[in-house]
């Protein structure tokens, strides 16, 4: 298996709303990113974990929250976001964080829009 | 800091016809290289990577690429585009400090028919 599953592939939620993304990955990998894209834009690193651990918090805001549970998996708590918000989320992974290792496996995306 | 330059936002070529997109880095020592491609709404995907030795590198479905150490570049190339090559392009380098990817603004490659 050599793919990055996100889910859902769009999500509509207002501003009060509280949703979550999921990230699935069953390649071994120890390190999980998220990543926010824009439209014409490339992709924005938000998070790292490396090794089920939070790594890198490139400083997002407290309504994204992520959580990994284990290895394998990777979420993105939403809470109270703004219409900016509004964007493909992109997971991915690697073997590891070192650089040389560090080559990211992305998966397709989840397409939020906040109203 | 290291950086990424991509100079070209758009390029339009026709079918069959050859591709070079540009992509300069800015950093001191070798960095780690990359071509990513993105098809609308869709995830990105590896086409190549460049680390060390031959600095001709070969990728996934007839792209290659060359490191040019002295031009601070790693253009990215193909002999013959194809109508599903159409497509956002993403240079991105990883330095040895930084360690995490940075990506270059992207060229949208248009296929004519």
């Amino acid at each position: 298996d050599t793919e990055v599953t996100q889910t859902p592939k769009h999500l509509v939620m207002g501003m009060t709303n509280k949703k979550s993304l999921k990230c699935e990955q069953h390649m071994g990998h120890r390190a999980m990113y998220w990543y926010k894209q824009k439209a014409k834009k490339p992709p924005e690193l938000m998070f790292v974990y490396s090794y089920e651990k939070l790594s890198i918090n490139e400083s997002v805001p407290s309504r994204f929250s992520p959580e990994c549970p284990n290895s394998s998996l990777l979420n993105l708590h939403l809470h109270a976001l703004q219409p900016e918000d509004s964007a493909l989320y992109l997971c991915a992974s690697s073997q590891d964080s070192r650089p040389g290792a560090n080559v990211l496996t992305f998966g397709a995306g989840s397409r939020l829009t906040v109203l | 800091a290291q950086s990424v330059t991509q100079p070209d936002i758009h390029i339009t070529v026709s079918e069959g016809a050859s591709l070079e997109l540009r992509c300069n880095y800015s950093y001191g020592a070798t960095p780690y290289l990359f071509w990513y491609v993105q098809s609308p709404g869709q995830g990105l995907q590896l086409l190549l990577k460049y680390f060390s030795g031959d600095t001709l590198v070969q990728g996934i479905k007839g792209f290659e690429a060359e490191f040019k150490r002295s031009q601070s570049s790693f253009n990215l190339r193909k002999p013959s585009v194809h109508w599903s090559d159409a497509a956002e392009y993403f240079c991105a380098v990883v330095d040895g400090s930084a360690r995490q990817l940075t990506f270059g603004s992207g060229t949208q490659l248009t296929v004519l028919p």
